[in-house]
């Protein structure tokens, strides 16, 4: 069985660019989590996706979006790019049998910007 | 107060020993409790999760859950250096919420 997979592996942009991630979850999976995790830093939880539709998200600004699509993949959505963005942002993913199930990490992507 | 915590470490310990990772977590309502590990610049991967109070073992690795004292830990036996790397604990509610803790940095020296 596959895993979770996630485009592109690195990422380089510069200052007040739009950066696009891309996450494929484990087939039968419908949620789609995002995290960044800054160098050295914890997990931040950044977006919660089920069915479609967004559930939740962390305490980051508008600029952080994203969505899924019908397939249950999902797309994360970064605009006017900072300095500070620069992490690996990690999508995972689980089934639909109960909000406290598993979740399964992906690769990551890593992001710079210069 | 921090909702998930953990020692950030480094908790070093000589190969072959018990390494005993702890978290405690302020959320009464968190259900379920999962350890991930992560190696530097890798995604974290699922080691064990514990639902219920007392022990759960699986391998070298025991999850102990007291929910009464909201307290969580694990138990690495016969420590490897390749066990060496940070360790997650996370708590999750039965509605959305999952929350990470920082992490603890674990050391096996050869």
């Amino acid at each position: 069985e596959a895993g979770v997979t996630q485009s592109p592996t690195h990422l380089i942009k510069t200052r007040g660019q739009q950066a696009t991630l891309r996450c494929s979850p484990i087939s039968g999976h419908t949620s789609v989590y995002w995290y960044q995790q800054a160098l050295g830093l914890g997990l931040q939880f950044l977006l919660w996706y089920d069915e479609g539709e967004e559930r939740n998200r962390g305490n980051f600004p508008p600029r952080f979006s994203g969505r899924q699509f019908p397939n249950y993949s999902s797309e994360l959505n970064v605009n006017a790019l900072e300095l500070e963005d620069s992490a690996l942002y990690l999508c995972a993913s689980r089934g639909s049998g109960s909000a406290t199930d598993t979740q399964y990490f992906g690769p990551g992507t890593r992001l710079t910007v210069l | 107060q921090k909702e998930v915590e953990q020692n950030s470490g480094p908790l070093s310990v000589p190969e072959g020993a018990i390494a005993s990772l702890n978290c405690t977590y302020s959320d009464r309502g968190s259900q379920s409790f999962f350890w991930y590990r992560q190696y530097s610049g890798k995604s974290p991967e699922l080691i064990m999760f514990i639902y219920s109070n007392g022990d759960k073992e699986d391998g070298r690795f025991t999850a102990q859950l007291n929910k009464a004292s909201q307290y969580v830990s694990l138990l690495i036996r016969d420590s490897q250096p390749s066990d060496s790397a940070t360790y997650l604990c996370v708590a999750t509610t039965g509605g959305f919420k999952t929350i990470f803790g920082a992490g603890t940095r674990l050391f096996v020296k050869a």
